[in-house]
């Protein structure tokens, strides 16, 4: 069975800077999907990024990009220059190949302030 | 741009009654999940839908549960006889294609908070 990890309950940045959420997680899959959706307070979560585990490359978004390391099963999510429409909470989450349910972790409730 | 709806927001309920949790998926969306997230815990995978049949369940989705897509854009999730322990935020998602068909990004709503009083 798979399992994803966040170690950061909480954590808070001020507007502009850069913070980085962390993530492991357990897996016997070569293949597979590893995501990190974003939920606004009272909004539903949206996929911020994605990387698939069989590209090197890291996945970048604009100002969200993503440190992979397969072999460390470590997938870390950098946010630069932080806005205030950043603060919510981050999940997580892993899916193996074939659009099978997704795996989260408890999540990261990050709170950007000005 | 199109969005997953859940009605009620929030859904007050005894135990040992029966509740209905209700989603309209996008509605040229094939593929319906229901998660649940028990108040600090991790968001669980319940039900995945398909092709009006369950295509893969978890072993929280018991006998008390079950889904029902009842026309062409409602998807509901039931649970009979609710218990204490079913107290949390209910999401459903939805995503363009099934199993086997490639990536296809999953939608979520914005959840149903169950209350089992």
């Amino acid at each position: 069975a798979q399992t994803v990890t966040q170690s950061q309950p909480e954590m808070s940045v001020q507007e502009a800077e850069t913070v980085t959420l962390s993530c492991t997680y357990d897996t016997s899959e070569n293949n597979y999907y590893l995501f990190w959706y974003k939920q606004p307070p009272s909004r539903q979560m949206i996929l911020v990024i994605r990387q698939e585990a069989y590209k090197q490359q890291n996945a970048t978004e604009n100002r969200f990009s993503v440190n992979f390391q397969k072999a460390a099963k470590s997938f870390s999510l950098k946010i630069s220059d932080s806005q205030l429409g950043d603060t919510a909470m981050y999940f997580c989450a892993f899916m193996k190949l074939g659009n099978t349910p997704l795996v989260f972790g408890k999540g990261t409730r990050l709170s950007v302030i000005a | 741009e199109p969005e997953v709806t859940q009605t009620p927001s929030h859904q007050v309920t005894q135990m040992g009654q029966e509740v209905i949790l209700r989603c309209v998926p996008i509605s040229n969306h094939l593929y319906f999940y229901w998660y649940r997230q028990i108040l600090g815990q991790k968001v669980e995978f319940l039900v995945s839908f398909y092709n009006n049949e369950i295509s893969e369940k978890s072993e929280i989705f018991d006998d008390q549960f079950s889904v029902e897509r009842p026309d062409g854009s409602n998807f509901t999730l039931k649970i009979r006889s609710t218990k204490l322990e079913d107290s949390a935020m209910y999401f459903c998602a939805s995503s363009l294609g099934g199993p086997g068909q490639g990536f296809n990004e999953q939608f979520f709503g914005p959840g149903t908070r169950l209350t089992v009083l």
